[in-house]
């Protein structure tokens, strides 16, 4: 199985701060690469497909990059509803594994 | 609406069965893979099955694999997720979600999820 690791598992930031959160994966999984916020208490939403395509609907400060096995989830500038866990998840091959989760707080 | 409902959730004894269903509407769900993703209450995201589109292919976790088994009927839209022989470990939130199509298998559609705990 492909493992997912992520990092930082939480972090605090303040309203306009840039944020960036990291994915690596235990092989090479080209693009095949998604990122998901999930807000307390509610399901997962798709933020990033295919390692930097932005899902329809998401705002433009989300970003995401990498290939291989280096990823990145990028807010350009922190917003107060972004306070959420951030997953990431590989779908090069089953089983589509996740990330263990990034908590990010609003200082 | 785009939307995925879950039900069939509740309190069951190890060992014991349960099924899972997931109603789709406001898209073409015959033509979606499907998937099967559960929560630890407080703890990440775990891939559990999924199907394709036409119900001839599934895959699973080691996890769940021999216990449970995910079926769709396209002519009522409908997911399921039959689950047996089961643990305290299978205690969780139960989403199901929707592999979009272009998006190298993003799950774009998730479901509210339903509880499952497995407890004597």
């Amino acid at each position: 199985d492909i493992q997912m690791t992520q990092s930082p598992s939480s972090l605090s930031a303040s309203v306009g701060d840039r944020v960036t959160i990291t994915c690596r994966a235990s092989q090479s999984i080209n693009t095949f690469l998604n990122w998901y916020q999930q807000r307390p208490g509610k399901a997962p939403k798709l933020l990033i497909y295919a390692a930097s395509s932005l899902q329809s609907g998401v705002p433009s400060r989300f970003s995401g990059s990498g290939s291989g096995t280096h990823f990145t989830l990028t807010i350009s500038s922190l917003q107060p509803e972004d306070l959420a866990t951030y997953h990431c998840q590989q779908s090069f091959s089953t089983p589509y594994t996740f990330g263990q989760g990034t908590k990010l707080e609003i200082k | 609406e785009v939307q995925l409902v879950e039900s069939g959730g509740g309190l069951v004894q190890p060992g014991e069965s349960l099924r899972l269903s997931c109603a789709a509407s406001g898209f073409t769900f015959s033509g979606s893979w499907m998937h099967w993703v559960r929560q630890v209450p407080g703890k990440g995201l775990v891939w559990v099955s999924r199907i394709n589109s036409g119900g001839s292919s599934t895959n699973y976790a080691d996890s769940v694999k021999g216990r449970f088994t995910i079926s769709r009927d396209n002519a009522k839209n409908a997911l399921s997720l039959q689950m047996n022989s089961l643990r305290a470990e299978d205690t969780a939130v139960y989403y199901c979600a929707r592999a979009a199509d272009g998006t190298r298998n993003a799950l774009d559609i998730w479901g509210q999820g339903t509880m499952v705990t497995v407890s004597s």
